[in-house]
């Protein structure tokens, strides 16, 4: 079945430093690929998203490539900040797969210092 | 504020309870989805109503329901209540029918088991 797996947390880091948070995934289909960050006491807000292989989503500075070749679609920050603190899910929905649902990793807590 | 509303914000109750979640959708949008946050099984998407229809289904268990009325809030029932039913329930609304279309969060029910 669909299964996503990323990095397990928690990540601490010192703000202007560069983040990555590797995910993974196992499709029958093809499916589309989602970073979705979840702030303290919130739900979850799409972060960014991308929809066929080589495809770049990218939001508040958070980029993610969907790389069809090694089923991968990393998070990256070039310098983070202390408000980007939060836990980020990696997710996909397979279009093609018959399962019309959304399959979410455990999540990576990232901590931002000053 | 995504524009999902959730209520109660928390609920307290007992094992072999029934308990009743309530969610808005945004204006607009036609389609509510439920999903479940635990520690230990992470965030879990249950079901998808589209219009008053089920649309879609994942790991719901048959001791919950959920319906979407005509002026398209929704409603997910938990019934006989386990302590392993503790969670976050999260809601969520988008306009397409398709799970891989940008879903908007609400803010979460938080249900104790005791």
């Amino acid at each position: 079945g669909n299964s996503v797996t990323q990095m397990e947390g928690p990540v601490t880091l010192s703000e202007e430093a560069f983040l990555t948070i590797n995910c993974t995934y196992t499709a029958t289909g093809y499916p589309s690929l989602f970073w979705y960050v979840q702030y303290p006491g919130e739900g979850l807000q799409l972060l960014l998203k991308a929809t066929k292989a080589d495809d770049k989503g990218s939001n508040k500075g958070f980029e993610a490539t969907y790389r069809k070749e090694t089923t991968s679609f990393h998070l990256e920050k070039g310098s983070v900040q202390v408000s980007d603190s939060a836990v980020y899910f990696c997710a996909l929905s397979d279009r093609e797969g018959g399962n019309n649902d959304m399959r979410f990793g455990a999540g990576t807590r990232l901590t931002v210092k000053p | 504020d995504s524009g999902v509303t959730q209520t109660p914000k928390h609920l307290i109750t007992a094992t072999g309870q029934r308990v009743t979640l309530r969610c808005s959708p945004r204006s607009g949008d036609l389609s509510v989805y439920w999903y479940q946050q635990s520690l230990d099984q992470g965030l879990q998407f249950l079901i998808q109503y589209y219009n008053g229809e089920e649309r879609a289904k994942g790991n719901i268990l048959e001791r919950f329901s959920a319906q979407q009325f005509p002026d398209l809030h929704s409603e997910l029932n938990l019934s006989s209540l386990e302590l392993g039913d503790s969670a976050l329930y999260f809601c969520a609304s988008s306009a397409s029918d398709r799970v891989w279309s940008e879903q908007y969060f609400g803010p979460g029910t938080r249900l104790t088991v005791t």
